[in-house]
């Protein structure tokens, strides 16, 4: 519907791997973001790519990093899980950071961790 | 941290009856935005008020905003069972980020 995809749509890793979730944002989107939603709760920012740089970030560790690639893809990797980072993952990409613009939202990759 | 506190928590009612749900901030803010989540899934956006902007229309949603009480209200006019979700209010806050600070959100349940 929003026209962004996200990447594997559910996932299941144990305490102390790494994973990578992946987002294609709407053509033309030169901004996305990433956040993590725990049950029951409202997402929470993680951080902002612009340009492929980042532009903000949440309170969130360092083990917690991205990138946006020219072609309006993204990546969210996570060091060292911890079982409280099982949750959904949501990317969301909007048309440009300084228009304040709608951001639009893929459906979420949902990471349990064991 | 959560900027957004949406009221009430949960919501019930019938089909055909009108549901507001309300939302509280903290922090002066650019827009506020509504959006509506379905069984855990990705966000849906469902209107959005500037901050220079009191009442505004989509459909059968009506949403209003009052900065000076740092408060906004949605309300969705003669519900349908497929308006059942989670709906949460996001504030986009003044400064240098485009990023959104989004309350807990309001399970809204139509009964049919």
């Amino acid at each position: 519907e929003t026209g962004v995809t996200q990447s594997p749509t559910h996932l299941i890793k144990t305490r102390g791997q790494q994973v990578t979730l992946r987002c294609s944002s709407q053509s033309g989107h030169n901004t996305v973001s990433w956040y993590q939603q725990a049950l029951g709760q409202g997402p929470q920012f993680i951080f902002q790519y612009y340009r492929e740089e980042e532009n903000g970030r949440g309170n969130f560790p360092p083990r917690f990093s991205g990138l946006q690639f020219p072609n309006y893809s993204s990546e969210l990797n996570v060091n060292a899980l911890e079982l409280d980072d099982s949750a959904l993952y949501l990317c969301a990409s909007s048309l440009a950071v300084t228009k304040k613009e709608t951001q639009y939202f893929g459906p979420g990759t949902r990471l349990l961790v064991l | 941290s959560q900027q957004g506190e949406e009221d009430p928590q949960a919501l019930s009612i019938q089909e055909g009856e009108n549901a507001t749900m309300n939302c509280s901030y903290k922090t002066s803010i650019n827009n506020l935005q509504w959006y509506r989540q379905n069984s855990g899934r990705g966000l849906v956006h469902l209107i959005l008020i500037r901050s220079n902007e009191r009442e505004k229309h989509s459909g059968r949603l009506r949403v209003t905003l009052d900065t000076s009480k740092k408060s906004s209200s949605l309300l969705i006019t003669a519900s349908r069972a497929a308006d059942t979700a989670s709906y949460f209010c996001a504030t986009d806050p003044t400064g240098a980020n485009s990023k959104l600070t989004f309350g807990k959100g309001i399970t809204l349940s139509v009964r049919p």
